[in-house]
């Protein structure tokens, strides 16, 4: 079956470094991945998605990365506030209207 | 904020209890879904509709009775349940259908239910 893995343990960084999360997946390549910051008590928000012919794609401060060979795709947040302080989800789909989420990592920017 | 509101934003029911959870979309989108968010698991997918039309059960208990009134409107109605089904509960809503599109989707704000 597919499955997304992240890594489950909180990422602690200090502020101004760079930020990387890793997000792994199952099976055949999805067409694209999504990546989503939740906030405690609060829904997930759309960040960006890479598609499968993308190798990066770039908002901001924010940058994504699709490597198919590795069956990974990498999330970074360069010059890191301790504003960027959430959990990060990785999804990917699944068949026509499903998609299937990782369980996040908890990044902490410390000040 | 992200034009999904959930209502109520924290629920505690016992086990006996009848009760309902609103999601509403002002995003003119035509796609809804419940999502089931426990700790340290992934989000779980429980429904999809499209334009009013249920497509996907995920093999959910039918003590969770979705009901979708009009494209704007989804409710998740609730009927003994048991304490594991403590969690956060998302609404989501999409232009169109997610999936094989990409389409993003967009998350209310949940609402955190406790059975007791």
């Amino acid at each position: 079956s597919q499955k997304i893995e992240q890594n489950s343990e909180a990422l602690n960084i200090q502020e101004g470094k760079t930020a990387t999360l890793t997000c792994n997946y199952t099976n055949y390549s999805p067409a694209y991945l999504q990546w989503y910051r939740q906030d405690p008590g609060r829904g997930p928000v759309f960040l960006l998605l890479i598609r499968e012919n993308e190798k990066e794609k770039r908002k901001e401060r924010l940058k994504v990365t699709f490597d198919t060979t590795l069956k990974q795709s990498l999330f970074h947040i360069t010059a890191s506030q301790p504003a960027d302080s959430a959990t990060y989800l990785c999804a990917r789909a699944s068949g026509t209207y499903k998609y299937i989420f990782g369980t996040g990592t908890r990044l902490k920017v410390l000040a | 904020e992200t034009g999904v509101t959930q209502t109520p934003r924290h629920l505690v029911m016992g086990m006996t209890n009848k009760k309902s959870l609103k999601c509403e979309q002002h995003l003119g989108h035509n796609a809804m879904y419940w999502y089931k968010q426990s700790a340290k698991k992934p989000l779980e997918l429980m429904f999809v509709y499209s334009l009013e039309e249920r497509v996907e059960n995920n093999s959910v208990p039918s003590r969770f009775s979705p009901e979708c009134p009009n494209s704007s409107h989804l409710f998740l109605h609730l009927h003994t349940l048991q304490p594991e089904d403590s969690a956060l509960y998302l609404c989501a809503s999409s232009q169109y259908l997610s999936g094989a599109s990409g389409e993003t989707q967009y998350f209310g704000p949940g609402t955190r239910l406790l059975v007791l």
